[in-house]
């Protein structure tokens, strides 16, 4: 089975910073990688599938990108509502694995 | 607008079963396969199970095979988990879930999920 692998696990950043988190596939998938973000206490939303499209309604900050096996989700100045845990799933064929996520803390 | 009710969970002991039912709607969910994803407690996404549009293909997680079964039906737009033989470690909130593009038309939000609670 093919494995996703997130880094970092945990991130702390400043408002208004730059930043990126990656996924990596051990093997190829294409561009069949989806984002999810999870607020402390709510339900994972899509945020980009695809790897690079954007869910409408999440704000242009946010972007993915790559393809076959590393992608990156990158979020162009950080604002306090980003506060989340962040995974990335692949879903080219089963096992729709997710990778362990990545908590992001102001 | 993409909208995904499920229910069916609580407690049962360890050795219990508990059928999770999700309701669908907003979406022609017949042509699209779906998914159960669960989170533990404090713990990440975790993939359940697959079945394909119209059950075709069935696929469960390693730790779920023999254990769980994934159906649906089409005509009632709904998607059904048996869960038999449970374990504590089977604890967490269960979401249905649709592609990630099918989600994305919507709100991109999932269900609120059903609570399964595996305890003595």
């Amino acid at each position: 089975d093919i494995q996703m692998t997130q880094s970092p696990s945990s991130l702390s950043a400043s408002v208004g910073d730059r930043v990126t988190i990656t996924c990596r596939a051990s093997q190829g998938i294409s561009h069949y990688l989806a984002w999810y973000q999870q607020k402390p206490g709510k339900v994972p939303k899509v945020l980009i599938y695809g790897a690079s499209t954007l869910q409408s309604g999440v704000p242009s900050r946010f972007s993915g990108s790559g393809s076959g096996t590393d992608f990156t989700l990158t979020i162009s100045s950080l604002q306090p509502e980003d506060v989340a845990t962040y995974y990335c799933q692949k879903y080219n064929s089963a096992p729709y694995t997710f990778g362990q996520g990545t908590k992001l803390e102001i | 607008e993409v909208q995904l009710v499920e229910s069916g969970g609580g407690l049962v002991k360890p050795g219990g079963s508990l059928r999770l039912s999700c309701a669908a709607s907003g979406f022609t969910f017949s042509r699209y396969t779906m998914n159960w994803v669960r989170q533990a407690p404090g713990k990440g996404l975790e993939w359940v199970a697959s079945i394909s549009s119209i059950s075709s293909y069935l696929h469960y997680a390693d730790s779920m095979k023999g254990r769980f079964t994934i159906s649906r039906d089409n005509a009632k737009n709904s998607l059904d988990l048996q869960m038999d033989s449970l374990r504590v470690e089977d604890t967490g909130v269960y979401f249905c879930a649709p592609p990630p593009e099918v989600a994305a038309a919507g709100t991109g939000y999932w269900g609120q999920g059903t609570l399964v609670l595996v305890s003595s």
